[in-house]
């Protein structure tokens, strides 16, 4: 049982390359979230999934986009990357639908620099 | 809306002194709040969380937090620090949107624990 795993661990990007960060999680898990991590910030949820099928904008969507692609697996994309997307990226999942109690967990992260 | 404030970016403790960590939040409905304890190139791991069941949680590690609504805060606290302490903590709210948790973190507390 590997939780949440994310590929890959580091990259860095030139300014204006595309590029897609994997997220996938073995817990059976309905829900699966993107965030991002800047010092000072905290995380800022970038987009959401509460099933198969379906995904929603979060806090700081723009410049992002979201697949998913099964109930495993939740991929984000770059199209266009820009020095200010330089960030840490975490992917998070959580079993129930509406349970506000309900556990994330978080993957190792994406360490993302462009330049 | 929601939201945290996580008062001081970083707290320094020497080793066997107590743990204070100081977390207020903001909400219009009964919430529910997390820590989450980072450590250093790692993910977000959950430390503990209050579910209403009792105002005292006691969590991993030996850490513990109480929630007090005439204050609206819920800070963490562990007796004696150990070095293996040293890591950023995150305080987080569970925010109800359409059925669905969506955290709303802190900005974070960096602890760093001297010998």
């Amino acid at each position: 049982n590997a939780g949440v795993t994310q590929t890959p661990k580091f990259q860095v990007l030139k300014t204006g390359q595309s590029m897609t960060l994997q997220c996938a999680q073995d817990m059976n898990h309905n829900s699966m979230y993107w965030y991002r991590q800047d010092p000072g910030m905290g995380l800022r949820l970038i987009y959401y999934s509460a099933s198969e099928g379906t995904t929603d904008k979060g806090e700081v969507p723009n410049g992002y986009n979201v697949s998913r692609l099964n109930k495993r697996e939740f991929s984000l994309r770059l199209e266009s990357a820009a020095p200010s997307q330089t960030s840490v990226y975490f992917c998070a999942s959580i079993m129930g639908l509406a349970a506000s109690s309900d556990t994330q967990y978080f993957g190792p992260g994406t360490r993302l620099t462009v330049l | 809306a929601q939201s945290v404030t996580q008062l001081g970016s970083h707290v320094s403790v020497s080793e066997g002194a107590l743990v204070l960590l100081r977390c207020n939040y903001s909400s219009s409905v009964p919430p529910y709040l997390f820590w989450y304890v980072q450590y250093p190139n790692q993910g977000l791991q959950l430390l503990l969380k209050y579910t209403s069941a009792a105002t005292l949680v006691k969590g991993i590690n030996g850490f513990e937090a109480e929630f007090k609504k005439s204050e609206t805060s819920f800070h963490l606290t562990k007796p004696s620090a150990h070095m293996s302490d040293a890591a950023e903590y995150f305080c987080a709210v569970s925010s109800m949107n359409t059925g669905f948790q969506k955290l709303v973190f802190g900005t974070g507390t960096r602890l760093l624990v001297s010998p």
